[in-house]
């Protein structure tokens, strides 16, 4: 069974500093996607890593994805009140991503 | 454009009482996926219809199950409700079975009594 887990658990930070959040896992994953939920809503996909060791960049949210595909991380740099929500990171197996396993997710709040 | 819509919103039902939740796809997606949210954790991938069949289904029991209707459109059916099937309902969408990117619908929160 493909498990993934998420760390830190919580997260409250002032406006303004960076974090970062990270998603693990035993398992090798084809790829790994990170969304944001925020109450009442569904999940909305952030962005979704395939290669190995790869990077991306979304305005001030950095993805990256491990050399061996079995983590990742999510870097957000000068944190904004919007930013607010959970973050969940999904790993996709072998069947071109479908039957995605999610992990718990990091609750983050940003405080003004 | 109209993305996933799901229905309804909120649901309260007793335990031993059967349950339909509804899906609307977003517009040119034609492949349903499933997914229970319990608090706190994250979603787990109950099945996936696609062409009005049922291609792929997680680790739940057959009280849980589905249809898909020839406009994409998708039921999910939980029989002899249990304290535990709380949760928040997801459906989520996609081009194809193949496809990564889904999106997903605001959900159901149902509470079983």
């Amino acid at each position: 069974t493909q498990l993934l887990e998420q760390s830190p658990q919580f997260l409250s930070i002032q406006e303004g500093e960076n974090l970062t959040v990270y998603c693990n896992s035993s398992s090798v994953f084809s790829s790994l996607q990170w969304y944001r939920q925020e109450p009442g809503e569904g999940p909305v996909l952030l962005v979704t890593v395939v290669t190995g060791g790869e990077v991306k960049k979304l305005k001030r949210l950095t993805f990256q994805f491990g050399d061996a595909r079995k983590d990742s991380s999510l870097h957000i740099t000068a944190a904004q009140t919007g930013d607010t929500g959970l973050y969940l990171c999904a790993g996709g197996g072998d069947n071109y991503g479908q039957n995605f396993v999610f992990g718990p997710g990091t609750r983050l709040s940003v405080l003004p | 454009d109209a993305g996933v819509t799901q229905s309804p919103t909120h649901l309260i039902k007793t335990r031993g009482q059967q349950v339909t939740l509804r899906c609307s796809p977003k517009s040119g997606h034609d492949t349903v996926s499933w997914y229970q949210q319990a608090l706190g954790q994250g979603p787990q991938f109950i099945f996936q219809y696609y062409e009005e069949e049922e291609r792929q289904r997680g680790n739940f029991p057959d009280r849980f199950s589905g249809h898909q209707f020839p406009n994409y459109s998708s039921e999910l059916n939980v029989n002899a409700l249990l304290l535990g099937d709380s949760a928040l309902y997801l459906c989520a969408s996609s081009t194809s079975p193949g496809e990564e990117t889904q999106y997903f619908g605001p959900g159901t929160r149902l509470l079983v009594l």
